[in-house]
């Protein structure tokens, strides 16, 4: 168990339909990253919030966006969802000062989102 | 393209033989961490090593790192059938603020 919760942990929406997943970091982590990981594929990056501001973006499209709360919880929103869009949506937490690399990452256990 | 791509892709094993798998990536790196991934679940870190670091353990696993070669081999010893899952390698690029994770190799070790 690494202290990172996600919710919900399993959805079904439709295509068109607007989806929020949740995801509360570790205590003391003040870095909130979000992955898409299809199946059978490594996690995509799709972004990184340090201290409620977005920090590093991946090659995803405006319609997935993001927000970190001053109690560094966060959010992903995607709009307008497609098909493709069905995959794992993993959070990691993880505690950096501005600058320096990435250590390890803690990951929730994911939210799985399946568009019809 | 993913900066990290594991070979082989799938591995199957007897219990207490050893398994290894082998990570490249293109661009030049801050470190370099392998994460484990049971049944489409939540992924675990297993180990980071860094760019000015060559070999690394822990426990039963042994990680090497050649950055002239941008290349990472993880190796398991004795395995248990506890340790069939999917294992990744992810880079931390320099200039870049996320890991970067390869597609990822399946193994089964079998009792």
């Amino acid at each position: 168990e690494t202290g990172v919760t996600q919710s919900p942990t399993h959805l079904i929406k439709t295509r068109g339909q607007q989806v929020t997943l949740r995801c509360s970091s570790q205590s003391g982590h003040n870095t909130v990253s979000w992955y898409q990981q299809a199946l059978g594929q490594g996690p995509q990056f799709i972004f990184q919030y340090y201290r409620e501001e977005e920090n590093g973006r991946g090659n995803f499209p405006p319609r997935f966006s993001g927000l970190q709360f001053p109690n560094y919880s966060s959010e992903l929103n995607v709009n307008a969802l497609e098909l493709d869009d069905s995959a794992l949506y993993l959070c990691a937490s993880s505690s950096r000062t501005s600058g320096r690399a990435l250590d390890e990452q803690y990951f929730g256990p994911g939210t799985r989102l399946t568009v019809t | 393209s993913q900066q990290g791509e594991e070979d082989p892709q799938a591995l199957s094993i007897q219990e207490g033989e050893n398994a290894t798998m082998n990570c490249s990536y293109k661009t030049s790196i801050n470190n370099l961490q392998w994460y484990r991934q049971n049944s489409g679940r939540g992924l675990v870190h297993l180990i980071l090593i860094r760019s000015n670091e060559r070999e690394k353990h822990s426990g039963r696993l042994r990680v090497t790192l050649d950055t002239s070669k941008k290349s990472s081999s993880l190796l398991i010893t004795a395995s248990r059938a506890a340790d069939t899952a999917s294992y990744f390698c992810a880079t931390d690029a320099k200039g870049n603020n996320r890991l970067a994770f390869g597609k990822g190799n399946q193994v089964v070790v079998i009792p």
